[in-house]
């Protein structure tokens, strides 16, 4: 069945540091990516997708590329922020009739000014 | 265009009773799908609903059940609560299969 593995963390930084969170994934055929953020007492956020391999997903600094070849789905910022502070999930949905996402388990990312 | 609302968003039981959640999606969104969250087991994906009808479902009892109206509007169910069930429930929606789901801001259950 389809599954996502993404480095659980915790992650600590200081504010402008460069934030890598690793993501893979096992899937049937070819998945959409999405990367959702929650912050704390909230729902789930989108913060970016690619739908095909190659695609790069960007939003608010961040930014992860589909890799095919190494079913990945690296999210990167080059300078985080203290406002950056959240659990980061990794997520894919398969193509077909599937209409659910599968999820990693998350990873906390605290920022220190 | 107003997000995805979940009523109630707290809410507080105990085991063996019964709980109804609402979910209003996104206008003109025809898809709701229901997640379930806890720090055990993390996003795991319950039921989703298209045009009234249940498309998937994930591996929970009989005791979790939803439904759609014609408006897209939503409820889940539990009915027999136990401890277990205690968790934030999320829902979400989208245009159609396989775009963007877009998330409400949840229902956390308390089950005592």
């Amino acid at each position: 069945g389809d599954s996502v593995t993404q480095m659980e963390g915790p992650v600590t930084l200081s504010e402008e540091a460069f934030l890598t969170i690793n993501c893979t994934y096992t899937a049937t055929g070819y998945p959409s990516l999405f990367w959702y953020v929650q912050y704390p007492g909230e729902g789930l956020q989108l913060l970016l997708k690619a739908t095909k391999a190659d695609d790069k997903g960007s939003n608010k600094g961040f930014e992860a590329t589909y890799r095919k070849e190494t079913t990945s789905f690296h999210l990167e910022k080059g300078s985080v922020q203290v406002s950056d502070s959240a659990v980061y999930f990794c997520a894919l949905m398969s193509g077909g009739s599937n209409y659910k996402l599968t999820f990693g388990k998350g990873t906390l990312l605290t920022v220190n000014p | 265009k107003a997000g995805v609302t979940q009523t109630p968003r707290y809410l507080i039981k105990t085991r063996g009773q019964q709980v109804t959640l609402s979910c209003s999606p996104i206008s003109g969104h025809r898809s709701v799908s229901w997640y379930q969250q806890t720090p055990g087991q993390g996003l795991q994906f319950l039921f989703e609903y298209f045009s009234e009808t249940q498309r998937n479902k994930g591996n929970f009892p009989g005791r979790f059940s939803g439904r759609q109206f014609s408006n897209s509007r939503s409820e889940m169910n539990v009915s027999t609560l136990e401890l277990g069930d205690s968790a934030l429930y999320l829902c979400a929606s989208s245009s159609h299969h396989q775009e963007t789901q877009y998330f409400g801001p949840g229902t956390r259950l308390l089950v005592l």
